[in-house]
């Protein structure tokens, strides 16, 4: 049983460019989180979502930043016109219900603005 | 803001010692979890207790809660090179909808 996947692994990005972060769940998993990590800190919670829907992304920068999870295939963290404080890694979680429960986390990517 | 809050901030022992770490909350809370972060790496699921539970045991983890002072504690035993990582508590926001973490304590344990 593979475990919540995360590509790419490590993403280097030119200020202005597009950045796209992918996670695949674990199998079963219905609910999806991002949260974001900048050095030396904790994790922070950015949006929640479940299949075609965004259920809580107060943590969401209000520009530049989208998340999906379409019917088919991964979600997806998108991130425009990047910006040297967006390097970070972003970590995705799966569970198979709310919160409430184990979340279990991919491996992360570490995003790198030039 | 912050729920929860890790004490201390850096933990270094030897191998064979107990390391002791402490989490504080401020909100009612349905559960409290520990994670563990290797360097690098992604977060792993470590333990999870109750509002309704005091102590919780899983190997050489033990876990205790208190919901009067708002304060959880990790005890690992008997640590070894390898409990080296960065340990986080973690709460449910009031809304059901993610975990809150603290900043974590960043164990060092030398052989």
């Amino acid at each position: 049983n593979a475990g919540v996947m995360q590509n790419p692994r490590h993403l280097v990005r030119r200020r202005g460019q597009e950045a796209r972060l992918r996670c695949s769940p674990m199998k079963g998993h219905s609910h999806v989180y991002w949260y974001r990590q900048l050095p030396e800190e904790g994790l922070k919670f950015m949006v929640y979502l479940q299949k075609e829907n965004i259920i809580d992304e107060s943590g969401m920068p209000k520009e530049r930043f989208s998340a999906e999870f379409p019917k088919e295939g991964p979600s997806i963290l998108r991130i425009q016109q990047v910006v040297r404080g967006d390097s970070a890694a972003y970590f995705c979680a799966s569970s198979q219900g709310l919160s409430y429960n184990e979340q279990f986390f991919g491996p992360g990517t570490r995003l790198t603005v030039l | 803001s912050q729920q929860g809050e890790e004490d201390p901030q850096a933990l270094s022992i030897q191998e064979g010692e107990n390391a002791t770490m402490n989490c504080s909350y401020k909100t009612s809370i349905n559960n409290l979890q520990w994670y563990r972060q290797n360097s690098g790496r992604g977060l792993v699921h470590l333990i999870l207790i109750r509002s309704n539970e005091r102590e919780k045991h899983s190997g050489r983890l033990r876990v205790t809660l208190d919901t009067s002072k708002k304060s959880s504690s990790l005890l690992i035993t008997a640590s070894r090179a390898a409990d080296t990582a960065s340990y986080f508590c973690a709460t449910v926001n009031q809304a059901g909808t993610a975990l809150i973490f603290g900043k974590g304590t960043t164990l060092s344990v030398s052989s």
